[in-house]
């Protein structure tokens, strides 16, 4: 496609239950971004991709959130256990690095809701 | 590690009038700067980068923004607000030390056109 696409676009889930959200990269972008934007936190990265691999977690709020990229393209974040404090839009981002552009573009966002 | 302050988390203009925000970067390594916009429920938009080179940018609608690495400034202006203009406006640093270069974002800058 022509830009970044995330399914669903909105979710609305009980607490304790698990959820899984999908990010559609640009198609050749080698890297891919998620990021977690909520009242309290603003903007916060969470994991990065390069190709299928996940360089760096580090930004992963506790252990019931994982993610997993396959073929170099699609991701899916997934939250375990959900909880009140997950609710949240998580934005997906990828990146094709050449020289010089580092710019990462964004899809719509998954709005998260957990009640 | 690499932070970003983004000064006024609200700013009033009257349309016509010259639109400043401001952004300020701490970073022990040279930075990538980025100035991004979000409208109401959507996704992030680049508005204009900073890599390397010329340190006065031009990007999309008018904007521009000026790396001052004395000041560890990037503050983004547009010399005539437009309605249009309205949104959320949020900076971001991206460094290359870590391989990631994820962003770190500020808390962003809510602009509102007055007519």
């Amino acid at each position: 496609g022509a830009g970044v696409s995330q399914s669903p676009s909105n979710k609305v889930t009980e607490k304790g239950k698990d959820v899984e959200l999908r990010c559609d990269p640009i198609s050749g972008h080698t890297a891919l971004y998620w990021y977690r934007q909520s009242l309290g936190q603003g903007l916060e990265f969470l994991i990065y991709f390069q190709g299928n691999s996940a360089p760096d977690k580090s930004g992963l709020p506790s252990d019931r959130f994982s993610a997993e990229r396959t073929g170099g393209s699609v991701s899916t974040l997934t939250i375990q256990r959900t909880q009140q404090e997950d609710s949240a839009v998580y934005l997906c981002a990828s990146t094709l690095w050449t020289s010089g552009s580092y710019e990462q573009y964004f899809g719509p966002g998954t709005r998260l809701t957990v009640t | 590690a690499q932070s970003v302050t983004q000064l006024g988390s609200h700013v009033s203009v009257s349309e016509g009038a010259l639109v400043l925000l401001r952004c300020n970067y701490s970073s022990s390594v040279p930075p990538y700067l980025f100035w991004y916009v979000q409208y109401p429920n959507q996704g992030l938009q680049l508005l204009l980068k900073y890599t390397t080179g010329a340190t006065l940018v031009k990007g999309i609608n008018g904007f521009e923004a000026e790396f001052k690495k004395s000041e560890t400034s990037f503050h983004l202006t547009k010399p005539s607000a437009h309605m249009s203009d309205a949104a959320e406006y949020f900076c971001a640093v991206s460094v290359s030390d870590t391989g990631r270069r994820a962003l770190t974002f500020g808390s962003g800058t809510r602009l509102q056109v007055q007519p």
